[in-house]
């Protein structure tokens, strides 16, 4: 099945600091997803983005479909920002190019900004 | 507009017991997915219902069982429960099947003892 890696796993950031998170898969998707786990386990969804680029306040993301990436940017992080990033795709079957309509999700990326 | 609700926030049970978790998806969804976050695993796809009928299926014991209604709501059954099905079970829903984009309610946290 389809790898999904990101990267950093840990990070640590000063409240007001820009970061960049990375997610690479092995294959084609028909879907990407980026969210947010708060403290109590809710996913969040940030962005859906299977191409191209697109912002909302503060956070960004874009993905390079032809190399098999995605990144989160998040900018003047803030203390509510802490938590687990998630990257979660969902890849073409090999049946004419639909979907498994299953995401799978990378490890995940914690990050603490602190005051 | 409501998001997608699951039932119960806690759930305890024993060994050998059956669990049943429901999920109501957003209004006009009507593909629902569910999800098994256990620690140290990650999140991990159980099934995917679409339209009244199971279309995907994860790697997950027969044990592990569920249905779609015909409003679209769903529940997911674990038979002969096992320690190791503690875990959080989030359910999603899209407006239509496959790649759509999937929106997660708060999810079901089971403890199995």
């Amino acid at each position: 099945g389809i790898q999904v890696e990101q990267s950093p796993p840990d990070l640590i950031l000063q409240e007001g600091a820009n970061s960049t998170l990375r997610c690479n898969f092995s294959d084609s998707v028909n879907n990407l997803q980026w969210f947010h786990q708060n403290p109590w386990g809710q996913l969040i969804n940030l962005f859906y983005i299977p191409s191209g680029t697109k912002q909302n306040g503060r956070l960004s993301a874009t993905t390079v479909a032809t190399e098999r990436y995605s990144l989160l940017y998040i900018s003047s992080s803030q203390t509510t920002d802490s938590g687990v990033y998630f990257c979660a795709v969902d890849p073409f079957s090999n049946a004419g190019g639909t979907s498994y309509g299953k995401l799978t999700f990378g490890q995940g990326t914690i990050l603490t900004v602190h005051p | 507009e409501a998001g997608v609700t699951q039932s119960p926030t806690h759930l305890i049970k024993t060994r050998g017991q059956q669990a049943t978790l429901r999920c109501s998806p957003i209004s006009g969804h009507t593909s629902v997915y569910w999800y098994q976050q256990a620690l140290g695993l990650g999140l991990q796809f159980l099934l995917w219902y679409d339209e009244g009928e199971e279309r995907n299926r994860g790697n997950f014991p027969p044990r592990f069982s569920g249905r779609q209604f015909p409003n679209y709501s769903s529940e997911l059954n674990v038979n002969a429960l096992e320690l190791e099905d503690s875990a959080l079970y989030l359910c999603a829903s899209s407006f239509s099947g496959g790649a759509d984009e999937q929106f997660f309610g708060p999810g079901t946290r089971l403890t199995v003892l």
